[in-house]
Parts: structure tokens; sequence; C-alpha cells
């Protein structure tokens, strides 16, 4: 492994459905981050992570869960995804939360119908 | 509020130079970027400016003006592989990021 990488790239989910996306960093990142990505809008941060064990809410946290049970794995969990979750989502870390760069997953793009 | 704003898209030509402007409105100040996200890619780090000024990489230059809330990306000897969008995030106070919506840049030869 290589930076971040995130799981499955793609898929297409039924409302109502739980899933969760994987995020894995090899990086001893202290601080990981989610984000939506849709079109005509910034990226928007979900949740994110300042250290293994802690966890916070940003922006758009709604409908949305966290874990961070160690420092290389931050899994994002929708408990019964609807529609309007259909975005492209985006694993990112940093060294630290004040540190000057995130480093950005490849993406997992998520339509639920 | 929280506010970033960009141009949505411009068009260049190969060879030549082009600057996308970000203006921002944040409630605490602490750094302004600059990244680039090809299309169905991730977006890759460019540029940290959080001090007034210019500051130069190859062809790509970053500037920031703290008083006017504003900043740009400079792009010389534009290449097509410098199609891409270009998005402009401010760094608040509690170290998140507030993002723009992103200039689509389109290169033409």
């Amino acid at each position: 492994i290589a930076g971040i990488t995130q799981a499955p790239t793609s898929q297409i989910l039924a409302a109502g459905r739980r899933m969760t996306l994987r995020c894995t960093q090899d990086m001893r990142h202290n601080a990981m981050y989610w984000y939506r990505q849709d079109l005509g809008l910034g990226l928007r941060l979900i949740h994110y992570s300042n250290t293994a064990g802690t966890t916070g809410k940003g922006e758009v946290p709604d409908g949305y869960s966290v874990s961070r049970a160690n420092t290389d794995d931050f899994p994002l969990t929708l408990a019964s995804a609807v529609p309007s979750q259909t975005s492209v989502y985006f694993c990112a870390s940093s060294l630290g939360l004040e540190a000057d760069t995130q480093y950005f997953g490849p993406g997992t793009r998520l339509t639920v119908l | 509020g929280q506010n970033i704003d960009q141009p949505t898209e411009m068009t260049a030509t190969e060879g030549a130079i082009v600057q996308i402007n970000c203006t921002y409105q944040t409630s605490g100040f602490n750094g302004l970027f600059w990244y680039q996200q090809h299309a169905g890619e991730a977006p890759t780090f460019l540029s940290y400016n959080v001090l007034d000024g210019l500051e130069e990489k190859g062809r790509f230059s970053s500037f920031l003006s703290r008083s006017k809330g504003y900043s740009y990306l400079l792009l010389k000897e534009l290449q097509m592989k410098d199609s891409a969008s270009y998005l402009c995030a401010g760094k608040e106070s509690n170290y998140q990021l507030i993002w723009g919506a992103g200039t689509k840049l389109i290169i033409k030869p």
C-alpha cells in the first residue's frame, strides 16, 4: 500500500441498506477525514478524526457515522442509505489537524437508488 | 459566514498564462490552499499560503492578500495536461477546510 486506499471503487445501493466505505492509510498520519463531493459544490467535510480513538463532526454529518479504532483505518458507515447520499466520497489524511497538506484517496462513487 | 468564491470555468490556450481567482470569507483564517483535480481523480495538493505575497513553484504560483480576502493561482506555459479543476480552500481557526466549488480549466491547442 502506498498512501491512501479506499474500497469499493464504486457501488450501487438500494435505499434503506447499510453500507460501509473503507479507508486505509499507511503514512502514519494522525488526522483523517471523510468528504463528499457533489457537482457544483465544494468538498464538504462529513466527519474527521484527530487521532486514533477520537472523532468529530464536520459540516454534513447527519446519516453518517465513523470510527477510528487504530491509526490506519477510518471507515464511514451509512446506517440506512437515502438517494441524497449519492455522491463521490473521498477519504483524506494529514500529519495532524494543523498540518499544511491533506492527502486524498482515489474516492468511492456511491449511487443510492 | 463562511464562503469561498471562484469562477466556474475558464478557457485558455496552450503555452499561455492563466490566473484563477479566489475570494474567501471565513470565521477565522489560518491559510489558503490550492488543489488540482483531474476528472475522475482525487484532489492533489498544489500550494499553501498563510502569509501575504507570491509563492512560486515552477510553472505554478500562488498569491495571497489577507486584508482583501483574495488569492489567485497563476499557471504559466500552459500544457494540455493542465486541463483540470482547480480547488481553492480556506483553513479555519479550527483547522477545518472550507472548499470552493472549483474552477474547471479548459486548455485549447
